[in-house]
């Protein structure tokens, strides 16, 4: 009962290094998330995918990018990191309706950027 | 914007105390509001509510929303350690995929 799968769970980078964190659902879900969680600040929204074939921006997408791969897989991308990126990664998923539904999360991937 | 205020920040109580979270909200065309637990990893979900004044209740935690004064409140009854964790609000707006996270409260139980 995998649910949400998030890689590598830990990194650490290089200031302009480049990395790319992997997530899959096998919920069978339409819609995917990236949440960043930064301490006092809560979860603030990176870029999500309402369906496959979308990615929209959200709170906080300066510095990232995204890849829906296909309905199972979503990517973030951080092309040249900086030390402000340095947070706790979070993907999620949910399946899309009304009147709104719980959204799953992966267990979380820690990355310093030094 | 979108908006999700979440009081208090944090909060330490003893075993069998009992406490209210609150959860107060500005969205435009509010769908619904879901209340999660967050320990070390990834936060596990607890209610999501819908519509005003219906209590959902899971065991010692009840929470109850009012879309009319726009705030949802956690009820914790009888506390124990084990409660001690973040406990996230988030309200998705009508018309849109996105989940809007509050700050969290942190709770803290002591023995």
């Amino acid at each position: 009962n995998a649910g949400v799968t998030q890689t590598p769970k830990f990194q650490v980078l290089k200031t302009g290094q480049s990395m790319t964190l992997q997530c899959a659902q096998d919920m069978n879900h339409n819609s995917m998330y990236w949440y960043r969680q930064d301490p006092g600040m809560g979860l603030r929204l990176i870029y999500y995918s309402a369906s496959e074939g979308t990615t929209d921006k959200g709170e906080v997408p300066n510095g990232y990018n995204v890849s829906r791969l296909n309905k199972r897989e979503f990517s973030l991308r951080l092309e040249s990191a900086a030390p402000s990126q340095t947070s706790v990664y979070f993907c999620a998923s949910s399946r899309t309706g009304t009147p709104g539904n719980t959204i799953y999360f992966g267990e979380g991937s820690w990355l310093t950027v030094v | 914007e979108d908006k999700v205020v979440q009081s208090p920040l944090s909060l330490v109580v003893h075993e069998g105390d009992t406490v209210t979270l609150n959860c107060s909200y500005e969205v435009t065309n509010f769908r619904s509001l879901l209340w999660y637990k967050q320990e070390k990893k990834a936060p596990t979900f607890l209610f999501m509510l819908t519509s005003s004044g219906i209590e959902k209740k899971s065991g010692r935690l009840s929470s109850i929303l009012d879309k009319k004064e726009l705030f949802s409140i956690l009820n914790i009854t009888a506390t124990q350690t084990g409660d001690s964790a973040v406990y996230l609000c988030a309200v998705v707006p009508s018309g849109t995929y996105k989940y809007i996270f509050g700050t969290g409260t942190r709770l803290k139980v002591l023995a």
